[in-house]
């Protein structure tokens, strides 16, 4: 059972456009975090946030984390082709082990 | 990047045929973790170490096993593969293994074929 839903699953969009994403769970994370994977790599950690209400900035992306810890946003403002990628966000529930959910796969077209 | 090779990086086998994949890092992370990854699915966690000698199942375990008997080799078995098991899997490691400050950072996959 897949305890992070992700949305949409795929997004085809223009350069210079704009998108959100999202991750929502019935469960609460102690700390949340977003990767981005290109293709024939592994992810790489984009940011981590684990207070509720929390947003952190990373240039063009805005990431938020639920202020019930249950759920989280990224937010990609005038999109470039760079961007494309999977993105996958990830919950912690204070073990050892992160949850994946089943990623974004973003297409940004010059 | 953090030191973290996995071998091979691509291999083709038959069904019912024995496999191992390996996972090798230089950083001396305590948590070393095995992934699959398929559409849809995200990653999905196989086993995980969390020492030398130490592991523990994850939420796919079965038909895989692992090794660790040093710090840096984590060994993942296919003991008898099926074409379930066709996948890309990862290694990730983590020097704190749990709380906010588990960032995982991955090899780069091994794509497994079983015919």
């Amino acid at each position: 059972t897949q305890l992070l839903e992700q949305s949409p699953q795929f997004l085809s969009i223009q350069e210079g456009e704009n998108l959100t994403v999202y991750c929502n769970s019935s469960s609460v994370f102690s700390s949340l975090q977003w990767y981005r994977q290109e293709p024939g790599e592994g992810p790489v950690l984009l940011v981590t946030v684990v207070t509720g209400g929390e947003v952190k900035k990373l240039k063009r992306l805005t990431f938020q984390f639920g202020d019930a810890r249950k759920d989280s946003s990224l937010h990609i403002t005038a999109a470039q082709p760079g961007d494309t990628g999977l993105y996958l966000c990830a919950g912690n529930n204070a073990g050892n082990m992160l949850t994946f959910g089943g990623g974004t796969r973003l297409m940004v077209k010059p | 990047d953090a030191g973290i090779t996995q071998s091979p990086r691509h291999k083709v086998t038959e069904t019912g045929t024995p496999v191992t994949l390996r996972c090798h890092q230089t950083e001396n992370h305590r948590y070393m973790y095995w992934y699959r990854q398929d559409p849809g699915h995200g990653l999905r966690l196989i086993h995980y170490s969390y020492g030398v000698k130490d592991t523990d199942k994850g939420e796919v375990s079965d038909g895989y096993s692992v090794s660790r008997s040093k710090t840096e080799d984590f060994l993942l078995t296919l003991e008898s593969a099926t074409s379930s098991q066709t996948s890309v899997y990862f290694c990730a490691i983590s020097e704190s293994g749990g709380g906010a400050n588990n960032e995982q950072f991955f090899g780069p996959g091994t794509r497994l074929t079983v015919l």
